[in-house]
């Protein structure tokens, strides 16, 4: 199958300082990737959706300064955590998305998630 | 009322047992529907899509009750390997997928 990954995949940073993580899809070209958060016992939480060439859509609530996203390319999109606090600290997940069928959902790929820890 | 809700457990079940949970979901207009597994520290992963019909995949079977705005998931001879979370996830009328905090399943020997 489809393969995305992820780095780091773990991370331990001082406070306000800024975090980037990368996700690629390894073997097929994304033209949409999702970014998501995911607390300790709590669901997934979409961020925003990175779309390639263009800007990012971010979800209500999140903030588009502290959190930048860029989809320079069809292989890669980053986020990057900026002046990042200990409320921060989370299980940040990737997905590409395959094909145009995201209603079929088994053409969206996870990575294997970075887990950020802010001191 | 959040818009997927899950029994967070956890469901402690014996080897071998056969296991069920539920997931509800508000948006009556909700399209599709998944469950996926995911172990501890790790991403999601798809277990399966839940069609209307219901399916069935090996010792895993699928429901889904519109009527009732709930799908399911049953275990059957479950397996030490078969301990992890079970999120459930929710493809709304948006187009937006709307992801269950997840249920816990521990399979003891």
């Amino acid at each position: 199958g489809a393969v995305v990954s992820q780095h780091p995949s773990r991370v331990i940073c001082k406070s306000g300082t800024s975090v980037k993580i990368e996700c690629r899809s390894l073997d097929f070209q994304a033209t949409t990737m999702f970014w998501y958060r995911q607390f300790p016992k709590q669901s997934l939480m979409l961020m925003a959706t990175s779309n390639e060439g263009s800007k990012a859509t971010y979800e209500q609530g999140v903030e588009k300064d502290k959190f930048l996203i860029n989809h320079a390319s069809l292989t890669l999109s980053t986020l990057t955590v900026t002046s990042a606090h200990p409320e921060d600290s989370s299980f940040y997940i990737c997905s590409a998305n395959r094909g145009r069928r995201l209603a079929g959902l088994d053409t969206q790929y996870f990575g294997p998630g970075t887990r950020l820890t802010v001191l | 009322r959040k818009e997927v809700e899950q029994d967070p457990g956890p469901f402690n079940v014996p080897e071998g047992a056969t296991v069920a949970f539920n997931c509800t979901y508000s948006n009556s207009a909700s399209q599709s529907f998944f469950w996926y597994r995911q172990d501890c520290r790790k991403e999601p992963k798809l277990l399966m899509s839940v069609y209307s019909s219901g399916n069935e995949d090996g010792r895993f079977t699928a429901q889904l009750n519109r009527a009732s705005q709930y799908i399911s998931l049953l275990i059957r001879d479950s397996k030490l390997s078969d301990s992890a979370t079970y999120l459930c996830v929710v493809l709304d009328s948006n187009y937006q997928l709307i992801w269950g905090a997840g249920t816990k399943l521990i399979i003891k020997p």
